[in-house]
């Protein structure tokens, strides 16, 4: 079983819309949890942290949910731009970072 | 700009040779990283380091050693290189936190990546 699971997608959407879409962690022990954005063929950068209480960056809203161990990150009013695949991040501990493989997002016009 | 350089973006290797990816930051970061990122799969970490001449194992070493003799450097060596190591290797660096370790709650800086073929 994979430590950090996400759904691949791919999820279209039509630009304006709302998406969201979650991540499972299997290490209940999780200390951080981030969500990174990948640009086709780019190397991948943080888009946000995640935080218990959940937490807002425009447009993006991420949720943390401990019972269940998921994570969610949603998309207010998709731009074209917002297209790319997003990566589930879990810090274990000390130095080690568990990737989730990506959901694919693809906002059309 | 920060900045996380890999000296190759394609390379092609045959099987048996031995290979070298290099990575530069010049963000004077403590935390240096190796990933390998394989579709479906995400990106594994190889090895990673918290020092010059200090490095720790990662969840799939077998197969690589890496070096930092400097800083700014850290390199993934392939001894002799395989199939199955057909891969996108990403370099990434991190500054250092408390006690010595690398802060779980900091952002990595990635490099642009280095797709290797191995034939």
């Amino acid at each position: 079983r994979k430590e950090v699971e996400q759904d691949p997608g791919p999820f279209n959407v039509p630009e304006g819309a709302t998406v969201a879409f979650n991540c499972t962690y299997s290490n209940s022990a999780s200390q951080s949890f981030f969500w990174y954005r990948q640009d086709c063929r780019k190397e991948p950068k943080l888009l946000m942290s995640v935080y218990s209480s959940g937490n807002e960056d425009g447009r993006f809203t991420a949720q943390l949910n401990r019972a269940s161990q998921y994570i969610s990150l949603l998309i207010r009013d998709s731009k074209l731009s917002d297209s790319a695949t997003y990566l589930c991040v879990v810090s274990p501990g000390w130095g080690k970072l568990q990737f989730g493989a990506g959901t694919q997002v693809v906002v059309t016009p | 700009d920060v900045k996380v350089t890999q000296s190759s973006r394609y390379l092609v290797k045959r099987t048996g040779e031995k290979v070298f990816l290099e990575c530069v930051q010049d963000m004077d970061h403590e935390n240096m990283f190796w990933y390998r990122q394989d579709p479906g799969l995400g990106l594994r970490l190889i090895y990673f380091s918290y020092d010059v001449k200090m490095k720790e194992k990662g969840d799939i070493p077998e197969g690589y050693s890496v070096s930092r003799e400097k800083k700014e450097r850290f390199s993934l060596i392939l001894e002799s290189a395989s199939t199955n190591q057909t891969s996108m290797y990403l370099c990434a660096s991190s500054p250092l936190g408390g006690q010595g370790r690398p802060r779980t709650n900091e952002k990595l800086f990635f490099g642009s990546g280095t797709q290797l073929s191995v034939l």
